[in-house]
């Protein structure tokens, strides 16, 4: 089975701080991606990656930036946290470029920033 | 760019026969994708049509028409446990990435 592992199921930080999300497959997947749920918003974009050190902006990549060193880890990184970065983050894995192979997501971080 | 449109809500008894539907927009298509989500849960992949027609899982069905741009999931024989969100989802333009829509809330009730 894959396993997508979110490194915190919950996080506080306060505004102005740096924030570090971290993601790891174990499926030797190409592609990663890095979305935000919110009530009534489903799930959007932020960034994704489909191989080490390349990187693309999705829908909302404003306040972002990712790191993808590895190819197991994706990593999001909120540069200056404000408030309206609260939400749910959800990391999710997928192999090859065919639309129907499935994505595999973790079970997501709730990051509230005070 | 993509977007997609599906109901917010949806609620059923147990049993009963349910359709959820999607509609999209998107430049190029590279198949509509169909995720299940329970409250608090990671997101889950139920299905996938690339082409016309209707693709069978079990109680879980998933129709495609290209040239209407529109497909639909169809839950049959109820249970309390389909109490979940669904998302349709088609294939981003930049790539590889999945664009979800904002999903429907599925509520069956005894």
């Amino acid at each position: 089975d894959v396993k997508v592992t979110q490194s915190s199921r919950y996080l506080v930080k306060r505004t102005g701080e740096k924030v570090f999300l971290e993601c790891v497959q174990d499926m030797d997947h190409e592609n990663m991606f890095w979305y935000r749920q919110d009530p009534g918003l489903g799930l959007r974009l932020i960034y994704f990656s489909y191989d080490v050190k390349m990187k693309e902006k999705g829908d909302i990549p404003e306040g972002y930036s990712v790191s993808r060193e590895k190819k197991e880890r994706f990593s999001l990184i909120l540069e200056s946290a404000s408030t309206n970065q609260t939400s749910m983050y959800l990391c999710a894995s997928r192999t090859g470029t065919q639309g129907g192979q499935p994505q595999h997501f973790g079970d997501g971080t709730r990051l509230s920033i005070l | 760019g993509q977007s997609l449109e599906q109901p917010s809500e949806v609620t059923a008894v147990e049993g009963a026969i349910v359709q959820i539907n999607c509609t999209y927009q998107t430049s190029g298509f590279y198949g509509l994708s169909w995720y299940q989500q329970h409250d608090g849960g990671a997101p889950t992949f139920l299905s996938y049509n690339a082409l016309d027609g209707l693709e069978e899982t079990g109680r879980f069905s998933s129709f495609l028409s290209r040239s209407d741009s529109y497909g639909y999931l169809l839950l049959q024989e109820l249970q309390m446990k389909d109490s979940a969100s669904y998302f349709c989802a088609v294939r981003g333009q930049a790539g590889t990435a999945l664009i979800f829509g904002k999903g429907t809330t599925l509520s069956v009730s005894s």
